[in-house]
């Protein structure tokens, strides 16, 4: 059974610093992986999707890597800003169609 | 460009009552329609997916149902609501036919149960 991890669970930094979320996943039989926003009370927004074959993708200041074989993902983003806080969410995408199994998220905040 | 709509935004139900959400997608045509939950303290949870009018499958048993009367309708019910059916509903869509292509989710329905 696929199981998704995001560490850390929060993390708070200042403005303009560089950061990395990470994400873990047990089963690397995955079609792709993909990394989502969600704002307090919101619904989510697609940030960056990765697919199987891929090592990374980018959109503006976020980044995102997959290595498939050792199970993991990380969304670089950089120059942080205060809008950039919200909970990031993990997913990856195998077996039957419609399964995207989540993480619970990092809850990221940027002091101004 | 595509737009998913639901409603309501929030609702509060007395245990018992039954519940009907309503989730539409505008723009594109045949889309495959999910139904999610996330709970407080837990991930997202699939309840329900469709790739098709008429065809549901469900992922975990529950107390609720979906139903797609329409290409780009898609409902979450249930008869007599539990206090584990509180939690945030989000509706997505993705392209028909493709599998593993990017979904887009819904603004959400927050439903307290009382």
């Amino acid at each position: 059974k696929q199981e998704v991890t995001q560490i850390p669970a929060a993390l708070s930094v200042p403005e303009g610093e560089n950061l990395v979320l990470n994400c873990s996943f047990t089963d690397s039989a995955i079609y792709n992986l993909q990394w989502f926003r969600q704002d307090p009370g919101k619904g989510l927004t697609s940030l960056l999707l990765i697919q199987s074959s891929q090592r990374e993708q980018t959109s503006g200041r976020l980044n995102a890597s997959l290595d498939k074989s050792s199970g993991r993902s990380t969304l670089y983003i950089a120059a942080s800003q205060p809008g950039d806080s919200a909970t990031y969410l993990c997913a990856v995408y195998g077996g039957s169609q419609g399964n995207l199994i989540f993480g619970k998220g990092t809850k990221l905040s940027v002091k101004p | 460009s595509q737009t998913i709509h639901q409603w309501p935004a929030t609702l509060v139900q007395p245990v018992g009552s039954p519940l009907s959400l309503e989730c539409t997608v505008e723009g594109t045509s045949n889309p495959n329609l999910y139904w999610y939950r996330q709970a407080a303290g837990r991930g997202l949870q699939l309840l329900f997916y469709s790739v098709g009018i008429g065809q549901i499958s469900s992922e975990v048993p529950q107390n609720l149902s979906a139903s797609r009367p329409q290409d780009r309708q898609f409902i979450l019910s249930s008869k007599k609501l539990l206090l584990s059916d509180s939690g945030f509903y989000l509706c997505a869509w993705s392209g028909g036919g493709v599998l593993a292509d990017t979904q887009y989710f819904g603004p959400g329905t927050r439903l307290t149960v009382l």
